[in-house]
């Protein structure tokens, strides 16, 4: 059963701490995204990659956030220094086109005290 | 860019009563809209979508309906069951150019027993 995979499950840091998140997407699958989830937010879209290049990162606030893909199996999401605004469930999903289903991972969930 | 308003943000029904969360989309060249299901503290999953060459899709108690002109979709829960309360995201998408998968902001569905 092919499943996109997160890590760390949970992650509780401080204010000022560089936060990095991982993201193995499924064994074929050339899109991945990144949504952070916010009871006022829904999914929100920070950033997506095709093919490993980065297509679009204007939802993400790019003084303290980076997101990146060293090889078509990892994916990673950067924050540096975090805030407790930071405070979400980060998900990452993977898929071969924009016109199909997007699978998830179980997300991250982010604590910044 | 791709925007998607989604309608209501709550809805409590009684079991075996009918469900419908509609949404809208902005961007005539959106081309998919799946919806998923998220259940408190799990991961978004794909229950149903819609393509824009087809008006309406169905699955058993789930159905989905596209109006291209206006667009605007819809989900159709009938005879629901406490099983069906979670969160339901709509979303829009497209396989060209620098697609973006959008999300609504979700509608918390409650079935009463």
């Amino acid at each position: 059963d092919a499943r996109v995979t997160q890590t760390p499950r949970h992650k509780v840091t401080e204010m000022g701490q560089e936060v990095t998140m991982r993201c193995q997407p499924i064994l074929g699958h050339n899109t991945v995204f990144w949504y952070r989830q916010t009871m006022m937010q829904g999914l929100e879209l920070l950033a997506y990659f095709r093919n490993r290049a980065p297509l679009d990162d204007s939802g993400m606030p790019k003084d303290r956030f980076s997101a990146e893909m060293p090889d078509a199996t990892l994916a990673t999401l950067k924050i540096q220094p975090s805030e407790p605004r930071d405070s979400a469930v980060y998900f990452c999903a993977s898929g071969t086109r924009g016109d199909t289903e997007a699978f998830f991972g179980q997300g991250t969930r982010l604590t910044v005290v | 860019g791709e925007n998607v308003e989604q309608h209501p943000s709550t809805l409590s029904v009684q079991e075996g009563d009918s469900a419908v969360i509609k949404c809208t989309y902005s961007d005539s060249a959106s081309n998919y809209f799946p919806w998923y299901k998220q259940e408190l503290g799990k991961r978004p999953q794909l229950i149903i979508d819609i393509r824009s060459n087809v008006g309406e899709k169905k699955d058993q108690r789930i159905a989905v309906t596209l109006n291209k002109t206006a667009k605007h979709f819809s989900l159709h829960i009938t005879e629901t069951q406490p099983e069906d309360s979670a969160v339901y995201f709509c979303a829009a998408s497209m396989n060209s150019g620098t697609y973006k998968y959008i999300f609504g902001t979700g509608t918390r569905l409650k079935v009463l027993a």
